[in-house]
């Protein structure tokens, strides 16, 4: 059973826009969360991360949003820039990390 | 600092062939993991390794091997490869406590 769930597959945004990429968890114990970026034929690369303390974390041009009650996170990219194009997974740890099936981004020059 | 190394990049097997795919970091993690990527699944969790000596299951085991005798090196071992383990596998390791793991670039495996 998924316990991280990235429902939308792909998106694509025109560069200079705000892309949006969500994130759905089903358990409460979780107490870390992670974005990672992969491009292709590489592996995956840490990108921005947050504690269930918080509910927000910027790192530049990536935020990171955390709403416990809903069990939501949801990574911001502000402006979108075509290097931005790669598949994001979301991640969260308990006793091991479970990861998201990841959503494909495009940014459109 | 080479981090985390992975080989073969790629490899065929044909079913019923058994072979090592190897792991190795530079960075004293602790805590080192394999798992496969596969099309719709996201990365799925085979092992792990908290440390040398200890291994644990993930979420889809069976049909891999893995052992830790040392703090650098997690070998994953196939036994009988099938064609549903054809997928990309990633190892990655961390610090025990840390957030982050860092991910090796995969072997790519097809089984025939």
């Amino acid at each position: 059973d998924q316990q991280v769930k990235q429902n939308s597959p792909s998106l694509s945004v025109q560069e200079g826009r705000i892309s949006i990429l969500n994130c759905d968890y089903t358990n409460s114990m979780f107490d870390y969360f992670l974005w990672y970026k992969k491009y292709p034929a590489e592996g995956p690369t840490f990108l921005i991360s947050i504690s269930s303390i918080k509910d927000k974390n910027e790192d530049g041009r990536f935020t990171v949003f955390l709403n416990k009650s809903a069990k939501h996170l949801s990574l911001h990219i502000v402006p979108s820039q075509p290097g931005d194009s790669a598949v994001y997974f979301c991640a969260a740890t308990g006793n091991q990390f479970y990861f998201g099936t990841g959503t494909s981004l495009t940014v459109i020059p | 600092n080479a981090g985390v190394t992975q080989t073969p990049k790629f490899q065929v097997l044909k079913t019923g062939q058994s072979m090592t795919l190897q792991c190795a970091q530079d960075m004293n993690h602790e805590y080192m993991s394999w798992y496969r990527q596969d099309p719709g699944m996201g990365l799925r969790l085979i092992h792990y390794s908290v440390g040398a000596g200890i291994t644990d299951q993930g979420e889809v085991p069976n049909g891999y091997n893995v052992s830790r005798s040392t703090t650098e090196d997690f070998p994953l071992r196939l036994l009988s490869a099938a064609p549903s383990q054809t997928s990309v596998y990633f190892c990655a390791s961390s610090s025990v406590g840390g957030e982050t793991q860092y991910f090796g670039p995969g072997t790519r495996l097809l089984v025939l």
